[in-house]
């Protein structure tokens, strides 16, 4: 199946810091990715939408000013949390649609667990 | 908007019994799609049903979508401590929405 990395892996920042996580589709070309936030035991959280070339769609709730979005390329989306709090840690993941007429399922990265002290 | 409703949230068996989790949706759904999360792990995708009443088989693993596309079923048989989980499902299309998931421990 279609791979998808994702960096760092676990991330430890100071408070007021930012932090800039990575998604890459490393065998195909991406032309959607998604952000979710994952709490412990709990579902997955979309947080917004990345398109290649545009600018990213985001959920309610979710500000687009602290975690932004850019999807340079067909294989690179990143997300950068900006001026970090401890209520942002938490368990980031990305996800890449492999780009095909009906089919809709997505290949995860394996994920970025993110901690401010 | 819409939302995915999955049940149960936990499910206990001993090894070698059933296990069934239950999605519903407020919307009809375009797809609906299931994902395995292993503890310590990423979702990893498992199938995808498309169309009214489709039914997929993968090897003891049995998913359902149901005709008027607003519900699925996945269903275990005789589950193994491999198959010990989180089962999501996932319904849309640009939006994806993931039901809350249903944990699966199997004693052995």
């Amino acid at each position: 199946g279609a791979v998808v990395s994702q960096h760092p892996s676990r991330v430890i920042c100071k408070s007021g810091t930012s932090v800039k996580i990575e998604c890459r589709s490393l065998d195909f070309q991406a032309t959607t990715m998604f952000w979710y936030r994952q709490f412990p035991k709990q579902s997955l959280m979309l947080m917004a939408t990345s398109n290649e070339g545009s600018k990213a769609t985001y959920e309610q709730g979710v500000e687009k000013d602290k975690f932004l979005i850019n999807h340079a390329s067909l294989t690179l989306s990143t997300l950068t949390v900006t001026s970090a709090h401890p209520e942002d840690s938490s368990f980031y993941i990305c996800s890449a649609r492999v780009p095909s007429p009906l089919s809709y399922e997505q290949y995860f990265g394996p994920g970025t667990r993110l901690t401010v002290t | 908007g819409q939302q995915v409703m999955q049940i149960p949230q936990y499910q206990h068996v001993q090894e070698g019994e059933d296990f069934t989790t239950y999605c519903n949706s407020s919307t009809t759904l375009s797809n609906i799609q299931w994902y395995k999360q292993r503890p310590g792990g990423h979702p990893v995708f498992l199938i995808q049903l498309v169309k009214s009443g489709e039914v997929k088989k993968q090897k003891r693993l049995t998913f359902q979508f149901g005709e008027a596309k607003k519900n699925s079923s996945l269903h275990i048989t005789a589950t193994q401590t491999t198959d010990v989980g989180t089962y999501f499902c996932a319904g849309g299309e640009n939006d994806m929405r993931f039901g809350a998931g249903t944990r699966l421990t199997v004693k052995p």
